[in-house]
Order: structure tokens, then sequence, then C-alpha cells
């Protein structure tokens, strides 16, 4: 059964558009929802997360929104660049154990 | 550099031999995360040591097994190994036993021949 679902699994953007990627859960214990990003040959790295009592969050050209009634949430990349290519996970975690389950994952290309 | 070494960064091995993959945590972090990367089964928790003591275990196998010493480095022991353990497997620490952010290191690629 796979708790968190995540789309698209791969995703091409020009340089200077935005990235959306998609994740939507099952468990309405989930407290704690992280997006990380992982570069090849890399280990995953935490991006942004979010709490589900806020809407959205943004760090820099970075923003999740978060719809807790339909258990949904996204990843909106701005101004996408070539650097930000690489493979982004979302996660949903419970009760202070932060232990993530994460989804399948997004390759998100970003043409120059 | 997340600062979580792991090594080998790869190993090369045949079915039905046994590995050990070594982790040291951040400077400081008391909590060990294990996870497993696969092409099908993605990205999945396995085990969680902190302070040199079980905290949490995920979906890891009966043949994997897991340890923290007290200088906090954890080794992850794989046993009997089969075609379908190849992977990739990350450590990940935490400052504290449900520290929201892990330290991912660079991973350790399993080859099963």
């Amino acid at each position: 059964q796979q708790q968190v679902k995540q789309s698209p699994q791969s995703l091409i953007v020009q340089k200077g558009g935005i990235s959306i990627i998609n994740c939507a859960y099952e468990n309405t214990a989930f407290d704690y929802f992280p997006w990380y990003q992982q570069f090849p040959g890399k280990g995953p790295a935490l991006l942004i997360a979010i709490r589900p009592d806020v809407s959205e969050k943004k760090e820099g050209r970075f923003t999740i929104s978060f719809n807790k009634s339909a258990k949904q949430f996204s990843l909106h990349i701005m101004d996408s660049q070539p650097g930000d290519s690489a493979t982004y996970f979302c996660a949903a975690s419970t009760g202070g154990s932060y232990i993530p389950t994460f989804g399948r994952g997004t390759s998100l290309i970003v043409h120059p | 550099d997340s600062g979580v070494t792991q090594t080998p960064k790869h190993l090369i091995t045949a079915t039905g031999q046994r590995v050990t993959l070594r982790c040291s945590p951040r400077s400081g972090d008391l909590s060990v995360y294990w996870y497993q990367q696969s092409l099908d089964q993605g990205l999945q928790f396995l085990i969680q040591y902190y302070n040199g003591e079980e905290r949490a275990k995920g979906n890891i196998l009966e043949r994997f097994s897991a340890q923290q010493f007290p200088d906090l480095h954890s080794e992850l022991n794989l046993s009997s190994l089969e075609l379908g353990d190849s992977a990739l497997y990350f450590c990940a620490s935490s400052v504290v036993y449900s520290g929201d952010e892990q330290f991912f290191g660079p991973g350790t690629r399993l080859t099963v021949l």
C-alpha cells in the first residue's frame, strides 16, 4: 500500500518556468510533510517542510502548498533553473517520530 | 557535504554472501537511520538507532541487522544476500531521537550478482 502518492514521475521545464510536483497521502495521522532534493550520486537533502497548521510555506523560490481536507500537498519551484535539475521526493511522517514515508520521486529536468 | 560518511561507496558481491555497511553520523548527532533505495520499492526506512539503542523498525528483512556502537557509528549487516537486495543504502543522522531534519550520507551502492 503506497501511503504517499507522488506525481508526475518526470517533469521537463524550461529555464524560468514554474515546476509543480504533487503529492497525496492517506494517513490522516501524518503531521509533518518534508520535501527532499536528491542530486545524482548524493543522498537526499531536506529542502523545505510544512506542518498541517499552515496552508503555505515559502522559502526563496520554493513553496509548499498544503490542503488538509483534500490530503494533498505540492511543491512549486518558481523561476526554475538548470541547477534545480534533480529528483524530488515528498514525504510524510507522524507523531513526533519524523521517520518519513516517501513518495516515489519526481525527476525534474530544467532546460537552459 | 552533509557531514555523514558512509563506507564503502560501492560493493559488489555474490548471492548468499554477507556484507557490512558502515556509517559515521555528523558530529554530535545521536540518532542514526538506515534507508534502502531501489527502483521498484523507492526510498524505504529500515531501522533507527538512538544513542546505541534500537528505536524504530521499518521494512527491514530478518536477514538484515544493524547496531550502533559507543562512538555512535553504525553498521548495517546484510546476510544471505539475494539479487533483489541490490540497491542504494543510505544512512542519515539527526541530533535527537525525533529530529525533524535528517542529514543523509552519500550512500553505499550494493550490487548482488
